[in-house]
């Protein structure tokens, strides 16, 4: 199994653009989630996906983020529009009935 | 409500020596306890995890952690660190008994692991 495929690895916008991030968690997992890193508050949940489904949304920030799963094996999480104090590395992760995660490489976003 | 500590923001420890990177938790009900490692410009990867059984739970690169109720605590270990140890250290717990559908990990802020030659 290849793991959790994000693209891109990383991305340079100009504020006010539209950015969308990608997520192809492993064959089977059940569960996704979106984190997003930064140096100031550190790991952040953002939103989770249980069966397609989103089941908590609690953390987006604000409504410029959104995140959808159209089907097992992919999301995307969309800001628009991107705003600088958005630059971070944006994690997918991926599950099977709550045994641990599965991390993707992550997708470094900087808005300039 | 689930929550960890890591109380140390930076542990330093010298080559050979043992390595403690403290963790406690809070759940209403019976843990889930993980540990992850995040090395610089990569995604976290899994350690090692306590279910259910033994307290001292065995992971990769020859770290392993001991589950204690009573402390609610599981601190990682190992025996003798090398210098590739050095990175990032989480620790996530979640409850066992959570909602059908609700596998969400609560992670701690993370500990700054440095290996000094």
């Amino acid at each position: 199994d290849a793991g959790v495929i994000q693209s891109p690895r990383h991305e340079v916008t100009e504020m006010g653009q539209e950015v969308t991030l990608r997520c192809k968690p492993i064959s089977g997992h059940n569960s996704l989630f979106w984190y997003r890193q930064t140096m100031m508050r550190g790991l952040e949940l953002l939103i989770y996906f249980n069966n397609n489904v989103p089941i908590d949304d609690s953390g987006m920030p604000e409504d410029r983020f959104s995140a959808k799963m159209p089907n097992a094996s992919f999301s995307t999480l969309k800001i628009q529009p991107s705003e600088p104090r958005d630059s971070a590395v944006y994690f997918c992760a991926s599950s099977f009935g709550g045994d641990g995660y599965t991390f993707g490489s992550g997708t470094r976003l900087t808005v300039v | 409500a689930q929550s960890v500590a890591q109380p140390e923001d930076q542990v330093k420890v010298a080559e050979g020596n043992p390595l403690t990177v403290k963790c406690t938790y809070s759940v209403s009900g019976n843990p889930y306890l993980f540990w992850y490692v995040q090395y610089p410009n990569r995604g976290l990867q899994f350690l090692l995890k306590y279910i259910t059984g033994d307290n001292l739970v065995k992971g990769s690169y020859g770290f392993e952690a001991e589950f204690n109720k009573s402390q609610t605590s599981f601190h990682l270990k190992k025996p003798s660190a090398l210098v590739s140890d050095s990175a990032l250290y989480f620790c996530a717990v979640r409850d066992r008994y959570s909602g059908a559908g609700s596998y969400q990990l609560t992670f701690g802020k993370g500990t700054k692991l440095s290996v000094i030659p």
